[in-house]
Formats: C-alpha cells, structure tokens, sequence
C-alpha cells in the first residue's frame, strides 16, 4: 500500500527565515510525486512534479528535491503570503492514475 | 483560475434529501477525479474516470453515485448521507496516457454538511 508522511505538521516562521517540508513516501513503483499548496477553503494548487530521484525543480522562493525515499520542499526568505498547508502526494507505477496524499505541512509566516 | 469549476460551492443537505455536485472542466482533459477532505485527514481517493469511464471506485459507499456523461462534466450523486460524510469534495482533471503531463488541476471544492 501507498503511503505518503509530512513533517512537521505545523511550522512557524519568521519572515525570511529559511526552512524545509519532508515527505517521506513508500510506493511500488513511482511514477509522480507532486506537491500542492492549499489555502483555507480552497482546492490545492499545483507547484510541481518530480518523477526521478535528483531531479530538482523551483519557482520563486520553492524548490523541490527528490531522493529514492524522500522529497524536501525548501522554501527560501519566505514573506507572510506563503503561509498555506503544503501538501505532498505520490503516483505509483501501473495503478489507476488517483494520488496519494499526506496530510500536509501547515506553514505560518509571521511578518 | 485552474480551469475547473465545481457548483455549488457550498451545500447543507438533511440526512433524507438528494442531492448533486456539478464538476466542469476546461482543459481539454481525458480523466477526472473526485476526491474527500475530510478534518485532520489526508485527501481521499473516491473516483477515477478515464475516457469516460470508471476505473477505480476505491470501496466508497453505494450512497456516493458518479456519473461522467462526457470528458468535461463529472456528477457527484449523494443520496441519504451520514453526518460523518460532511467534508470538502474536490474535483480533479489530468491529462492521461502521456508521461509528464499527468498532473492533475483541482477545482475549488464543495463544503458538504449533513445535519
């Protein structure tokens, strides 16, 4: 069975202080591991997909890494707007094509 | 904007009534999804549809009915839910069948309570 974990749960910043989300995942096969952000009351939007280990992606003040275990969402002197819950989930090789999500990081950026 | 569009975006129905979720999307998508978010939960797999057909049901109760009439449209039917269905209902589309652009877009939901 897919599985998918984040940490921490909850995560408060100062404004610019750098820090990174986990996710720790197990899958058969990967085919996908995407990360989302969602905002109170709202559906996740998407940031990015990695589908190998070493591959790196960015954008803006995100980067994202994948290793054969694990993804980092690395986020960059933060400003008060990237307060979300950034959520993590993978795509497993040769299944039906629905993902697999963790319960998500809770960020807060204190200005 | 993410190009899917989900009505409405709030619904309070009584454990007797009937009701539908209305997903539409405008990617040009071939598959969509319905997905649960429930409180301190992680998103939850309900429905796959590809090519207008359904794939993976994903043991949901017989009380939640799809229905995906074409590539664009996708129903959520519910009929006598339990308070403990009251979650977010997400709508997702993916362009399948082609490495590297499976990424599914997400609608902005609908607010399901049952009193």
């Amino acid at each position: 069975e897919d599985q998918v974990t984040q940490s921490p749960e909850a995560l408060r910043l100062q404004e610019g202080e750098s820090s990174s989300l986990n996710c720790s995942y197990t899958v058969s096969g990967l085919r996908g591991l995407f990360w989302y952000r969602q905002d109170p009351g709202k559906g996740p939007e998407f940031l990015f997909t990695l589908y190998s280990a070493g591959e790196e992606k960015e954008k803006e003040r995100l980067k994202a890494t994948l290793t054969k275990k694990e993804s980092f969402l690395h986020i960059t002197a933060p400003k008060p707007e990237d307060s979300a819950t950034y959520l993590c989930a993978v795509q497993a090789v040769g299944g039906a094509d629905g993902l697999t999500f963790g319960k998500g990081t809770h960020l807060i950026i204190q200005p | 904007e993410t190009g899917v569009t989900q009505t409405p975006r709030h619904l309070v129905m009584g454990m007797t009534n009937k009701k539908s979720l209305k997903c539409e999307q405008h990617l040009g998508h071939n598959a969509m999804y319905w997905y649960k978010q429930s409180a301190k939960k992680p998103l939850e797999l309900m429905f796959v549809y590809s090519l207008e057909e359904r794939v993976e049901n994903n043991s949901v109760p017989s009380r939640f009915s799809p229905e995906c009439p074409n590539s664009s449209h996708l129903f959520l039917h519910l009929h006598t839910l339990q308070p403990e269905d009251s979650a977010l209902y997400l709508c997702a589309s993916s362009q399948e069948g082609t490495w590297g652009t499976d990424t599914q877009y997400f609608g902005p939901g609908t607010r399901l309570t049952v009193l």
